[in-house]
């Protein structure tokens, strides 16, 4: 079965500090991965999507980045964190053509 | 842009009540999920509708397609305590090779016992 890690569980830093958030996916090959923000109780903002090893997708412009460097692994970063970063970060995996989203147990970031 | 709008945005009732929550759009979709979230964990897919006009149950939670594949409901029926959670739909878009996956903001679901 198909199991999905993500880590840091949660993670405070200051302002201007750098950022690595981790994400890797089991038991399928070449997903589709995703990472999402979520505001508290709210709905899911998708930051980046990846259909491949060094293919990223980004839907919002700002001062995160992400990388794929390996078929499942997904790598969410930041050379400088702004207050704004703060938030609920989910990696999520999809295969198939309906796809349907297979989500991480998410990391819980503060900037303070 | 596809738009998700999800109605009511918080309903919290007593166990052994019915509700309905519904997730609307002006954007046709070629298929529908819904996903059921608890604090501090990643949502979970409950149920994927791709046919207008399908309805698809799951014990005591119902799901419908607009026939017109614009709108969905889902049905809780008798809720538990259990049924907490924050509720999630996204709607599917394809427009030649292009994916779109749009998420509705959510309707908090509060069952008090």
């Amino acid at each position: 079965s198909q199991t999905i890690h993500q880590w840091p569980a949660t993670l405070v830093q200051p302002v201007g500090s750098p950022l690595s958030l981790e994400c890797t996916v089991e038991g399928t090959s070449n997903p589709n991965l995703y990472w999402y923000r979520q505001a508290a109780g709210r709905g899911l903002q998708l930051l980046f999507y990846s259909v491949g090893i060094g293919q990223i997708s980004s839907e919002v412009p700002q001062n995160l980045s992400a990388s794929r460097p390996q078929d499942r692994q997904f790598i969410l970063s930041s050379k400088k964190l702004l207050l704004s970063d703060s938030g609920f970060y989910l990696c999520a995996w999809s295969a198939g053509q309906l796809y349907e989203q297979y989500f991480g147990p998410g990391t819980r970031l503060t900037v303070t | 842009t596809q738009l998700l709008e999800q109605s009511p945005q918080f309903l919290s009732i007593q166990e052994g009540e019915n509700l309905t929550v519904y997730c609307n759009s002006s954007s046709v979709f070629s298929s529908l999920q819904w996903y059921r979230q608890e604090p501090g964990e990643g949502p979970v897919l409950l149920v994927t509708v791709v046919t207008g006009g399908e309805v698809k149950k799951l014990k005591r939670l119902t799901f419908q397609f607009g026939d017109a594949r614009k709108d969905s409901s889902l049905h809780i029926t008798a809720a538990q305590p259990g049924d907490t959670g924050l509720y999630l739909c996204a709607g599917l878009a394809i427009s030649g090779s292009a994916r779109q996956l749009t998420f509705g903001s959510g309707t908090q679901l509060t069952v008090l016992p």
